[in-house]
C-alpha cells in the first residue's frame, strides 16, 4: 500500500532532550516536506527536501534540523526541544518538485514538550 | 514574504445548502493552487486543485474558481452533506518549490 509513515505518532518529552520524528515513504517520491500545524496558523512548513542530499529551509527552520541521506526517508530531529515547539506535526511527499503534485501526508505526530 | 488569507474561519450551513471558501495570495508569481480537506484527527487530504492558466474547475459538488488578476480564489461545496464536514486549508505555490497556506475554515454541516 502506497503511503507515508511517521514514528512516533505521540511524544511527550522534556525540554532540552533530543528528540527525531522519523517519516518515510514508499512511493519513490522526490519531494518531502515537514509542516508544524497550530491552531489558528494552519500548516506552516518548516524544511523541505527536493531529492537526496538537497534541503532547504521552510517558513519556520528555527530550533528543527532535517536530513535525506536516502530517497524514502526524511527524519525531523529536534536536538534541543523547547515548549513552543509543542506541536501538531506532519510529514508530507509527493512525485516531483511539489508544484502541480498532489501532496500525501502522514498521519501525524502530536508532541508536547513540558 | 508571501502569505495567503482564507476566509471565514468557521463556517456553518444547513445541509443541503451551499457553502463558499474563500483565499487571497500575495506573489503574482503563484501558479498552482490547492484545496486540503482535514477530517477530525486525521490527514489532510488534497480534494481540488487548480493551475493559473484556468479559470474554474469543478468535480462533482465542489468547484474551484480562480481571479487572477484580484489575487483570489475560492471553494464552493454545493448541496453539503454531514461528511463534508472538516476543516478546509488553500494554499498557493511560490516561486521556490513551497506552498503558503490559509489559516484553514472550520465547516459545520447543521442537520
Amino acid at each position: 500500500e502506497a503511503q507515508v509513515t511517521q514514528n512516533p505518532r505521540y511524544l511527550i518529552t522534556v525540554t532540552g532532550k533530543k528528540l527525531t520524528v522519523t517519516c518515510s515513504q514508499n512511493m519513490n517520491h522526490e519531494y518531502m516536506s515537514w509542516y508544524r500545524q497550530d491552531p489558528g496558523l494552519g500548516l506552516r512548513q518548516i524544511y523541505y527536501s527536493m531529492n537526496v542530499e538537497v534541503t532547504d529551509k521552510g517558513d519556520v527552520p528555527e530550533g528543527y534540523k532535517v536530513s535525506r541521506k536516502e530517497k524514502r526517508n526524511f527524519p525531523l530531529i529536534l536536538e534541543s526541544p523547547s515548549p513552543n515547539q509543542t506541536s501538531l506535526y506532519f510529514c508530507a511527499s509527493s512525485l516531483s518538485t511539489g508544484l502541480g503534485e498532489t501532496q500525501y501526508f502522514g498521519p501525524g505526530t502530536r508532541l508536547l514538550v513540558l | 514574504g508571501e502569505n495567503v488569507e482564507q476566509h471565514p474561519s468557521t463556517l456553518s450551513v444547513q445541509e443541503g445548502d451551499s457553502a463558499v471558501i474563500k483565499c487571497t495570495y500575495s506573489d503574482s508569481a503563484s501558479n498552482y493552487f490547492p484545496w486540503y480537506k482535514q477530517e477530525l484527527g486525521k490527514r489532510p487530504q488534497l480534494i481540488i486543485d487548480i493551475r493559473s492558466n484556468v479559470g474554474e474547475k469543478k468535480d462533482q459538488r465542489i468547484a474551484v474558481t480562480l481571479n487572477k488578476t484580484a489575487k483570489h480564489f475560492s471553494l464552493h461545496i454545493t448541496e453539503t452533506q454531514p461528511e463534508d464536514s472538516a476543516v478546509y486549508f488553500c494554499a498557493a505555490s511560490t516561486s521556490n518549490y513551497q506552498l503558503i497556506w490559509g489559516a484553514g475554515t472550520k465547516l459545520i454541516i447543521k442537520p
